[in-house]
């Protein structure tokens, strides 16, 4: 069981919005901002979509966009592409111990 | 290019061992925290174990912990990973990954197939 929770599924047709929640706790996601976003699409590696709750690297297009509120944490998608289907996972630094919890991960499916 | 670029991976018996090596291009290795992060067949992501920009301080996933050792070699912009007293359950694509605050820069992951 991962210590953060994401819904298994998500979908969305072309050019509709889409948030994938993630949601911990008080220990870990609700009292840092070093959450982050992480795409992998199939047979690859992950890569970095949005860091400290909000932050979008060089390069990740701005249609993704990250929030949180007490112990969730949100991806938003807008304007879907065929190429946003993919699977994403959300991370948190949890501290001492721990270090550093996964969500199991969303499945988003561009119908 | 940035890239990390995993190896050592392969078929063991449990209770064997095995280490991992990660080797950098494109970036000053010795001023990154660096850790590995793993992914058993069709599963999520577990993050594994830490290592500080220095080799001075180390995290373990209690999964791992008393099994597995992460070092790093600045000398040579590697790090590693020696996995010991090895369980079926450790059967995963194991990646090494360049911390920012974020797992920025990952490599392309070495699979660990753990069988009898």
């Amino acid at each position: 069981q991962s210590a953060l929770t994401q819904p298994p599924s998500a979908s969305g047709s072309p050019g509709q919005s889409v948030t994938i929640s993630c949601t911990g706790t008080s220990n870990d996601l609700g009292s840092y901002n070093y959450v982050s976003w992480y795409q992998q699409r199939p047979g690859k590696a992950p890569k970095l979509m949005i860091y400290e709750v909000t932050k979008r690297p060089s390069g990740v297009p701005d249609r993704f966009s990250g929030s949180k509120s007490g112990n969730t944490a949100s991806l938003t998608v807008s304007g879907l592409q065929a190429e946003d289907e993919a699977d994403y996972y959300c991370s948190s630094y949890a501290g001492s111990g721990d270090f550093c919890v996964f969500g199991g991960g969303t499945k988003l499916t561009v119908l | 290019q940035v890239q990390l670029v995993e190896s050592g991976g392969g078929v063991v018996q449990p209770g064997r061992s095995l280490r991992l090596s990660c080797g950098d291009s494109g970036f000053t290795f010795s001023r990154y925290a660096m850790h590995w992060v793993r992914q058993a067949p069709g599963r999520g992501l577990e993050w594994v174990a830490f290592i500080s920009y220095d080799g001075s301080d180390k995290w373990y996933a209690d999964s791992v912990k008393g099994r597995f050792t992460i070092s790093r070699d600045n000398s040579k912009n590697t790090l590693y990973l020696q996995m010991n007293s090895l369980r079926i359950e450790d059967t995963a694509f194991y990646y090494c990954t360049r911390e920012t605050n974020a797992f920025d820069i990952w490599g392309q992951g070495t699979m660990v197939t753990v069988s009898s």
